[in-house]
């Protein structure tokens, strides 16, 4: 079953950091590609940023609004993924879902994390 | 970047009668690979978005088949046939495969009547 678990959210300051974890189970991590959307509070979904499979060479991509504050990374020996938020905002306030991409679309997707900034 | 755009954004039902989503897009979605990669999501209060359907009319395992996807080009549709009470959410859809960002639409506020 798969299976895609967030942690890491919580209250931070303005201008703080903050990372955020997806431990990914239930299927062969390094063949997927990986992303993170965030819902803010009584609103849509926004796409944050994706990060490719080790076949395409991890290659990272990033919302306008987040391009060189947030940072998406992967370790494979814990079949996680990261999303480092720097310089945070206080419209970065939302919850955070970590999705995995099949053809692109977005087949599964985590319970979320909060982050309020 | 492509804007995809939802009508209506709210949308009361009386149980047991059809519904129907739209999502209309800015420019074409067919894909260099001649397919179309427009996917829609239900999120029920409290919950995570859960993907119903993909490549426009594709159902995901589990989902009932009183849900039902159609569209080309830059029109698409969600169609529900008999609305039940744990049909009530939001409806988003998404287009994938087009360099991101991805897009979203706005959502559609499922209440019923």
């Amino acid at each position: 079953e798969v299976q895609l678990v967030e942690s890491g959210g919580g209250l931070v300051q303005p201008g703080g950091s903050l990372r955020l974890s997806c431990a990914a189970s239930g299927f062969i991590f390094s063949s997927y590609y990986m992303a993170w959307v965030r819902q803010a509070p009584g609103k849509g979904l926004e796409w944050v940023g994706c990060i490719a499979n080790r076949h395409d060479g991890y290659i990272k991509q990033y919302a306008a609004s987040v391009k060189g504050r947030f940072s998406i990374s992967t370790d494979e020996s814990k079949t996680t993924v990261y999303l480092q938020m720097n310089s945070l905002k206080t419209e970065d306030t939302a919850t955070y879902f970590c999705v995995r991409e099949s053809w692109w679309s977005y087949d599964y997707w985590g319970q979320g994390t909060l982050v309020t900034v | 970047d492509v804007v995809l755009t939802q009508s209506p954004l709210s949308l009361p039902v009386t149980l047991g009668q059809p519904a129907s989503i739209s999502c209309r897009s800015s420019q074409s979605l067919v894909y260099s690979d001649g397919n179309t990669y427009l996917s829609w999501f239900q999120q029920r209060p409290g919950l995570s978005p859960r993907r119903l359907i993909y490549e426009v009319s594709k159902r995901d395992s589990g989902v009932p088949d009183r849900f039902s996807g159609s569209g080309s080009g830059t029109d698409f549709t969600l169609k529900i046939s008999r609305v039940e009470a744990e049909d009530v959410g939001l409806y988003f859809c998404m287009l994938g495969a087009h360099w991101p960002p991805y897009s979203f639409g706005q959502g559609t506020k499922l209440e019923i009547k």
